[in-house]
């Protein structure tokens, strides 16, 4: 069955921090993948995508993604957190017809 | 443009009550899907619409949500004679066309309460 997980459900970092957020999934074929930000009270953001080529993919805000196919992963990753950041992250996985599959998503709590 | 609208924003409900949630979609775009998310869970597949094809309706829980959408614009989704664990918040979203290189738009959602 095709499926997104995110393993950790709730980070902390510090502000300034590197910060590195895991999805994995599973697919029958090459998935196209996506990192939404949901921040208190908003919708969710598109912050980047993949669909094919180069593997490391930039997004809005400074995130990056890196697509690893030997290891069905899409780990999300930023130099240096701002407390702005703090929100919830939800990684999702292209589905047959367009639809898409979320993780449970990654609560990120920056301290200052 | 304007983006994803849903209304209303919240709705508090009595058990057993039907509600009605509205989703205006972007403006040319042809794909509308509905997510619920339950208090800390992901976003949960119930339905989507492409066009005039035949909606993918393989997400909706049970034969008490139903959702239509007219044409390539507004669409509703009706939950008849809520239950506590309908309390959710229903999220819209839309995209240019259906497929892997158009990604979807959200709206805020609308958050229903059922009491």
């Amino acid at each position: 069955a095709q499926s997104v997980t995110q393993p950790d459900i709730h980070i902390t970092v510090s502000e300034g921090a590197s910060l590195e957020l895991r999805c994995n999934y599973s697919y029958g074929a090459t998935p196209y993948l996506f990192w939404y930000v949901q921040s208190p009270g908003q919708g969710l953001q598109l912050l980047l995508k993949y669909f094919s080529g180069d593997t490391l993919v930039q997004g809005i805000k400074g995130f990056e993604a890196e697509f690893k196919r030997s290891q069905s992963s899409f780990n999300l990753r930023k130099p240096s957190v701002h407390w702005s950041d703090a929100a919830e992250y939800f990684c999702a996985a292209g589905g047959s017809q367009g639809n898409l599959i979320f993780g449970k998503g990654t609560k990120l709590s920056v301290k200052p | 443009g304007a983006g994803v609208s849903q209304s209303p924003s919240n709705k508090v409900t009595e058990k057993g009550k039907d509600v009605e949630l509205r989703c205006d979609p972007i403006s040319g775009h042809t794909a509308l899907y509905w997510y619920r998310q339950r208090l800390g869970q992901g976003l949960e597949f119930l339905i989507y619409f492409q066009g005039n094809s035949a909606p993918d309706k393989s997400g909706l829980p049970s034969d008490r949500f139903s959702a239509e959408r007219t044409g390539e614009s507004v669409s509703t989704l009706t939950i008849q004679r809520t239950q506590q664990e309908d309390s959710a918040v229903y999220l819209c979203a839309s995209s240019l066309e259906q497929g892997r290189n158009s990604p979807l738009h959200f709206g805020n959602g609308t958050r229903l309460t059922v009491t």
